[in-house]
C-alpha cells in the first residue's frame, strides 16, 4: 500500500517567493495533519483537517501560511511570502479520526529559504 | 514549562545493551501515549502506543506509563545497530481529537 506522499522532497528558493508543499494522504484516512520540524523547536503541529475541514489552525505561525484540502486525496501548505526562518522540514501525516488512531507520516519536504 | 520534555541525547550504547528512553509531561489530562521512531531523512513511524497507565510489550520493546509521576518510558532490549534513530514520545488528550504533542526526540546510536 502506498504511504503518505509528499512533494517536492526538497525545495530551495529565495526569500519572498511563494512556496507550495503538497500531500497525498493514505486512501481511506479522514484526518490530515501538517507539521514542521526544526532542531530548536522539534515537531510542531501547524494545522489539521477532519473530512477535509480545517479543525484547528492555531499552530500556523503567521498569516503568510495557509493550508487547503480541496478533497480527500490532496492537501497543500502554502507560504507566501517565504522568509529564511521558514526553513525546516515539513511533514504531512494522515490517519483515521480519533485520539487512539496512529498518524502515518510522509518523508517530508526539506525547505530552505535563502 | 513545555508540555512534554525529552532529553535530546545523543545516547550511544553498545550492541546488545538495554536502552531506556524517557519523557516527562506537565498536563495530567493526557490519556494516550505513543512512541515514534524516526530514521534520518525519514518521517516518524509509530512504534508503540499505550492508553493510561501500565506497561505494554512488543518484542524487544516495552512502553511504560506512570500517570502519577507524569513519566513515560520506552525500553529496548538487546539493542541492535538498526535501532539507531531518533525516538520521539507523543501524547494527546483523548476524546475525539487526534492532535499529538511531541517531545523533541532522543537520538540513539547503537554501536556494533
Amino acid at each position: 500500500d502506498a504511504g503518505v506522499i509528499q512533494s517536492p522532497r526538497h525545495e530551495v528558493t529565495e526569500m519572498g517567493q511563494e512556496v507550495t508543499l503538497r500531500c497525498k494522504p493514505i486512501s481511506g484516512h479522514n484526518s490530515l495533519f501538517w507539521y514542521r520540524q526544526t532542531m530548536m523547536r522539534g515537531l510542531e503541529l501547524l494545522i489539521y483537517f477532519n473530512n477535509n475541514v480545517p479543525i484547528d489552525d492555531s499552530g500556523m505561525p503567521e498569516d503568510r501560511f495557509s493550508a487547503k484540502m480541496p478533497n480527500a486525496s490532496f492537501s497543500t501548505l502554502k507560504i507566501q511570502p517565504s522568509e529564511p526562518r521558514d526553513s525546516a522540514v515539513y511533514f504531512c501525516a494522515s490517519g483515521r479520526w480519533g485520539a487512539n488512531q496512529p498518524q502515518h507520516f510522509g518523508d517530508g519536504t526539506r525547505l530552505s529559504i535563502l | 514549562q513545555k508540555e512534554v520534555e525529552q532529553d535530546p541525547g545523543p545516547l550511544s550504547v553498545p550492541e546488545g545493551a538495554i536502552v531506556s528512553l524517557n519523557c516527562t509531561y506537565s498536563n495530567s489530562a493526557f490519556q494516550y501515549f505513543m512512541w515514534y521512531r524516526q530514521y534520518s531523512r525519514k518521517g516518524p513511524e509509530l512504534l508503540m502506543y499505550t492508553y493510561s497507565s501500565g506497561n505494554k510489550e512488543d518484542g524487544r520493546f516495552t512502553a511504560q506509563v506512570d500517570k502519577s509521576s507524569k513519566y513515560i518510558s520506552l525500553f529496548i532490549r538487546d539493542s541492535q545497530p538498526s535501532d539507531s534513530a531518533t525516538y520521539l514520545c507523543a501524547m494527546n488528550y483523548g476524546g475525539s481529537q487526534g492532535n499529538l504533542i511531541f517531545g523533541k526526540g532522543t537520538k540513539l546510536s547503537v554501536k556494533p
